[in-house]
C-alpha cells in the first residue's frame, strides 16, 4: 500500500512566480491535511480538506494561499506570487473517511523562493 | 487554544544512555497525544501515542505516559542507539478537532 506522496519533493520558485504542490493520499483516504515547517520550527496547521470540500482553513494565510482537493486527482496547494517568506517544507497528510484515525505524512516540498 | 511546549534541543548523549524529551500540553477536553520523529530529509513518522489519561504508548524501546494530573507526556528510552539520532516532535489533537498541534521539535544526537 503506497503512503502519502508529494510532489515535486523540491521546488525552486523566484519572487512573484506561482508555485504548486501536489498531495497524493493513501489509498481509501479522502481526508487530507497540509501543514508547514518553517526551518527550525514544528509543524502548523493549514488546511483541511475532504473531497471537494475545505474544511477548516483556519491555519491558512489570508492571501495568496489556496487549496483544493477535487473529486478526481491529487490536492493542490497553490501558492501566488511567492515571496522569501514562504520558503518553508509543506507536508501533507492524510488519514481515512471518519476524519479522526492516525493521519499519515508524506515526504513534505521543500519550497525555496530566491 | 490548544498547545505544545517541549524541551528545547538540540540533546546530545552517548549510546546507550537514557532519554528523557520533557513535553507539557494546553488542551480543553480529552485530546489524543502523539510523539513523531523525523529523519534529516524525511517526512514526519508516528513515534507512538495515547488516547485517554495513564495510556501509556511504546514504540521502538521509546515509551511515554499520558499524564493528565501533570499535562504531560515525556518520551522516555531506557538505552539510546546512533540511529535515533532524528527530531522528535510532540503533538496532540484535540477532542473535538482533527488538526494537529506540534511542539516545536527537539533535536537529538546520539554519540557513539
Amino acid at each position: 500500500n503506497a503512503g502519502v506522496m508529494q510532489n515535486p519533493r523540491h521546488l525552486v520558485r523566484r519572487r512573484g512566480q506561482e508555485a504548486r504542490l501536489r498531495c497524493s493520499p493513501m489509498k481509501g483516504h479522502s481526508h487530507v491535511y497540509w501543514y508547514r515547517q518553517l526551518p527550525e520550527e514544528g509543524l502548523k496547521f493549514m488546511v483541511y480538506l475532504q473531497k471537494e470540500n475545505i474544511i477548516d482553513e483556519s491555519g491558512m494565510p489570508k492571501e495568496r494561499f489556496s487549496a483544493e482537493f477535487p473529486k478526481e486527482g491529487p490536492s493542490i496547494l497553490r501558492i501566488q506570487q511567492v515571496v522569501r517568506g514562504d520558503s518553508a517544507a509543506y507536508f501533507c497528510a492524510s488519514s481515512s473517511p471518519t476524519g479522526r484515525d492516525e493521519q499519515f505524512f508524506g515526504p513534505g516540498t521543500r519550497l525555496t523562493v530566491l | 487554544g490548544d498547545s505544545v511546549t517541549q524541551m528545547e534541543g538540540p540533546v546530545t548523549l552517548s549510546e546507550e544512555a537514557f532519554l528523557t524529551i520533557n513535553c507539557t500540553y494546553t488542551a480543553t477536553g480529552y485530546p489524543s497525544l502523539f510523539w513523531y520523529v523525523q529523519y534529516p530529509g524525511e517526512g514526519l513518522q508516528l513515534l507512538l501515542k495515547a488516547t485517554k489519561a495513564d495510556d501509556k504508548g511504546s514504540n521502538k524501546g521509546f515509551e511515554a505516559t499520558y499524564r493528565k494530573e501533570t499535562t504531560s507526556f515525556h518520551l522516555e528510552k531506557g538505552s539510546v542507539q546512533v540511529s535515533d539520532s532524528a527530531v522528535y516532535f510532540c503533538a496532540l489533537r484535540g477532542s473535538s478537532a482533527s488538526k494537529i498541534i506540534f511542539g516545536s521539535g527537539t533535536r537529538l544526537s546520539i554519540r557513539p
